[in-house]
C-alpha cells in the first residue's frame, strides 16, 4: 500500500509552547489529509479535513485557533498545536486518501506536554 | 452526522475458536465500511472492508457481513491465534476520499 509518513513520533514539550506535526504521502499525491486526536483506551476522533490549498474544515468542539492546519501541497499537511497545555497529551494520527483509494495513515505521533 | 456503536468492548477467545464483533451505524448514506486492526502505539492496518452493494466479504480467516437494511456490519475472526491480539474499529464512511467515523474499539484477547 502507499506511504504516509508522520513526523515527530515521539514529542515532549513544555506547557504554553507549540508543536508542529507534518505528514507527508511519499508516493501519492492526497486529495484530503485527516487528523485524528486518540486518547489512550480510547478510539480515533476526526479533529480537521485538510484539503490543499484551502482552509480545512474542523469537528465540532475543536478549536481552530489552536490547533492550526496548513496543507501546502499535495503530499504535505501540518497540525501545529499552539499553546499547549497537559490536556491536548495525546496521540495523534493523520491520514491521507485520494477518491479511489482506502485511507493510509501515518504512524502517529505521541504528544506529552508537561 | 454519523454515529457508529460498537460491541464488544472486550472479547477473550481461546485460541482457534471465532471471535465476532458488530457495529451499527446511523446514516444510511453511509456507503463504506472498513475494519483496522491497532496495536498499541502503532498506526490503523486496514484488514478488511466492504461497500454498501456487497452483503459479505471473506479473506481468508477473516469476513465482514452487512445488512443495510439494518445498518449493521459485523467483523469474524476463524481460527483465532495469539498474533490476532489487538484492538480493533470499525468505521464508516460515505466513500472514498470522504471522512471516516469510528466505533469506540473492541479489545480482543487471544488465549494460547
Amino acid at each position: 500500500g502507499a506511504v504516509v509518513s508522520q513526523h515527530p513520533s515521539r514529542v515532549i514539550c513544555k506547557s504554553g509552547t507549540s508543536v508542529k506535526i507534518e505528514c507527508r504521502s511519499l508516493d501519492f499525491q492526497a486529495t484530503t489529509m485527516f487528523w485524528y486526536r486518540q486518547f489512550p483506551k480510547q478510539s480515533l476522533m476526526l479533529m480537521a479535513t485538510s484539503n490543499e490549498g484551502s482552509k480545512a474544515t474542523y469537528e465540532q468542539g475543536v478549536e481552530k485557533d489552536k490547533f492550526l492546519i496548513n496543507h501546502a501541497s499535495l503530499t504535505l499537511s501540518t497540525l501545529t498545536v499552539t499553546s499547549a497545555h497537559p490536556e491536548d497529551s495525546s496521540f495523534y494520527i493523520c491520514s491521507a486518501q485520494t477518491v479511489n483509494t482506502e485511507a493510509f495513515f501515518g504512524q502517529g505521533t505521541r504528544l506529552t506536554v508537561v | 452526522g454519523e454515529n457508529v456503536e460498537q460491541h464488544p468492548s472486550t472479547l477473550s477467545v481461546q485460541e482457534g475458536d471465532s471471535a465476532v464483533i458488530k457495529c451499527t451505524y446511523s446514516d444510511s448514506a453511509s456507503n463504506y465500511f472498513p475494519w483496522y486492526k491497532q496495536e498499541l502505539g502503532k498506526r490503523p492496518q486496514l484488514i478488511i472492508d466492504i461497500r454498501s452493494n456487497v452483503g459479505e466479504k471473506k479473506d481468508q480467516r477473516i469476513a465482514v457481513t452487512l445488512n443495510k437494511t439494518a445498518k449493521h456490519f459485523s467483523l469474524h475472526i476463524t481460527e483465532t491465534q495469539p498474533e490476532d491480539s489487538a484492538v480493533y474499529f470499525c468505521a464508516a464512511s460515505m466513500e472514498y476520499g470522504n471522512k471516516l467515523v469510528f466505533g469506540a474499539g473492541t479489545i480482543l484477547r487471544v488465549k494460547s
